[in-house]
């Protein structure tokens, strides 16, 4: 699995987007950009995948540059309840293997 | 519906005694996974079962850890003896398998909230 690098701390006001870069320069091609958080004390959750194109669900977007060696995760409204540690992952879709978590980034929401 | 248990939330332990942890997965979902957090680290990969077979165990530690899914439902993993390096959290957690790999298929996997133990 590519290796990934993110910011280890972030802040946002509460009501306005966080935008959490991810940096997987070595990413093979049918190697998939996955996004965990994990809240305190809680098992981590999974936010949203992707491969090449943008993807959007009911928590997030992401956001892969063409060249996909660099992904952003859009949280477009964030929460106090979003103040998290959040994981990118670079990994192989439909491996039903592992996940290999880094140190993430921690991402405070401020009121 | 019922996420992924685990069982005890806490357990506190002297070194060199044993302790079991127990994960439910989700109901249905073949696939189940144990990753650990110890102070100050990053969450490791443990091990993989598939049903009741072990897929992948590449990340334990040691041959103090023995984990077992008798019948493909729950899973145990015991730690025997435990040492002070074993604290940390415990997680587990499970995804549903499909019946083959797809271009796409995401690797959602649903997690518990953990066991944290701690060895004195």
């Amino acid at each position: 699995d590519a290796k990934t690098t993110q910011p280890p701390s972030m802040d946002c006001a509460e009501g306005r987007a966080a935008n959490l870069p991810c940096n997987h320069s070595t990413i093979s091609g049918n190697e998939y950009v996955y996004w965990y958080r994990q809240i305190h004390s809680q098992g981590p959750q999974y936010i949203i995948h992707g491969l090449k194109n943008n993807e959007t669900n009911e928590m997030a977007s992401l956001i892969i540059t063409e060249d996909r060696k660099s992904s952003t995760l859009i949280l477009p409204h964030a929460t106090l309840r979003d103040t998290a540690v959040y994981y990118c992952i670079a990994t192989y879709g439909g491996s039903q293997g592992n996940l290999i978590f880094g140190k993430g980034t921690k991402l405070s929401v401020k009121p | 519906e019922a996420g992924v248990t685990q069982f005890p939330s806490h357990s506190v332990i002297e070194k060199g005694q044993t302790v079991t942890l127990r994960c439910d997965p989700i109901s249905g979902h073949d696939n189940l996974y144990w990753y650990r957090r110890v102070m100050g680290k990053e969450i490791k990969f443990l091990l993989h079962f598939v049903k009741e077979s072990k897929q992948d165990e590449s990340g334990m530690p040691n041959n103090r850890f023995l984990a077992e899914r008798t019948g493909g439902t729950y899973s145990t993993l015991k730690v025997q003896p435990a040492e002070l390096e074993d604290s940390g959290v415990y997680f587990c957690a499970s995804s549903p398998l499909t019946g083959f790999r797809l271009a796409g298929d995401y690797n959602e996997q649903f997690f518990g909230p953990g066991t944290r133990l701690t060895v004195l």
